[in-house]
């Protein structure tokens, strides 16, 4: 069945410094990737997405490419601020089918 | 905002009793779907209705049942409630593909309802 694998965490970064969080995915054909975010005390809202093979997604200075040949959806930006601490999801969907969620990556950037 | 609402926030219940949450879905959205996020995991998909009809379902016992009504809001309903019932319910909305079969992609969140069971 489909499935998501995100690096396990939390991430403890600096300001300013460089992030990386890893999403590998298992999945028939074709799906559409995403990452969501979800700050403290706020429900899950999507960053960014990508429907298709060689996509990048983009937002807020995120960044993630849709790496079919690897079957990867890392998510990265390179100056992370003390707002972007948050847990954040990689998914992926079917067109019309259920959402896989990944176990969440804990982020806490320090100033 | 995202527009979807939950209620209640937070809630206790014991081993054995039934309960009820609810979620208003944001206007225009056809699609709910409920998803049970045990602390430290990701949210896990319960099933998802569109335009009225129940059309997916992960993998979670018939004692775990849901309605969505005419204006698209919805409930989650849970009988013989266990103490691995306790979690962050999530209720999101999306607009349905004209495939009908529901989500073709961003889904909204709710904040979501906590469920204690002692």
């Amino acid at each position: 069945g489909d499935s998501v694998t995100q690096m396990e965490g939390p991430v403890t970064l600096s300001e300013e410094a460089f992030l990386t969080i890893n999403c590998t995915y298992t999945a028939t054909g074709y799906p559409s990737l995403f990452w969501y975010v979800q700050y403290p005390g706020e429900g899950l809202q999507l960053l960014l997405k990508a429907t298709k093979a060689d996509d990048k997604g983009s937002n807020k200075g995120f960044e993630a490419t849709y790496r079919k040949e690897t079957t990867s959806f890392h998510l990265e930006k390179g100056s992370v601020q003390v707002s972007d601490s948050a847990v954040y999801f990689c998914a992926l969907i079917h067109p019309g089918n259920q959402f896989y969620f990944g176990t969440g990556t804990s982020l806490t950037v320090i100033p | 905002e995202t527009g979807v609402t939950q209620s209640p926030t937070h809630l206790i219940k014991t081993r054995g009793q039934q309960v009820t949450l609810r979620c208003s879905s944001q206007s225009g959205h056809n699609t709910v779907s409920w998803y049970q996020q045990a602390l430290g995991q990701g949210p896990q998909f319960i099933f998802q209705y569109y335009r009225e009809e129940e059309n997916g379902r992960g993998n979670f016992p018939p004692r775990f049942s849901g309605l969505q009504f005419p204006n698209y809001s919805s409930e989650l309903n849970v009988n013989a409630l266990e103490l691995d019932d306790s979690a962050l319910y999530l209720c999101a909305s999306s607009l349905g593909g004209t495939s009908g079969r529901g989500n073709t992609g961003e889904l909204f969140f709710g904040e979501g309802s906590r469920l204690t069971v002692l």
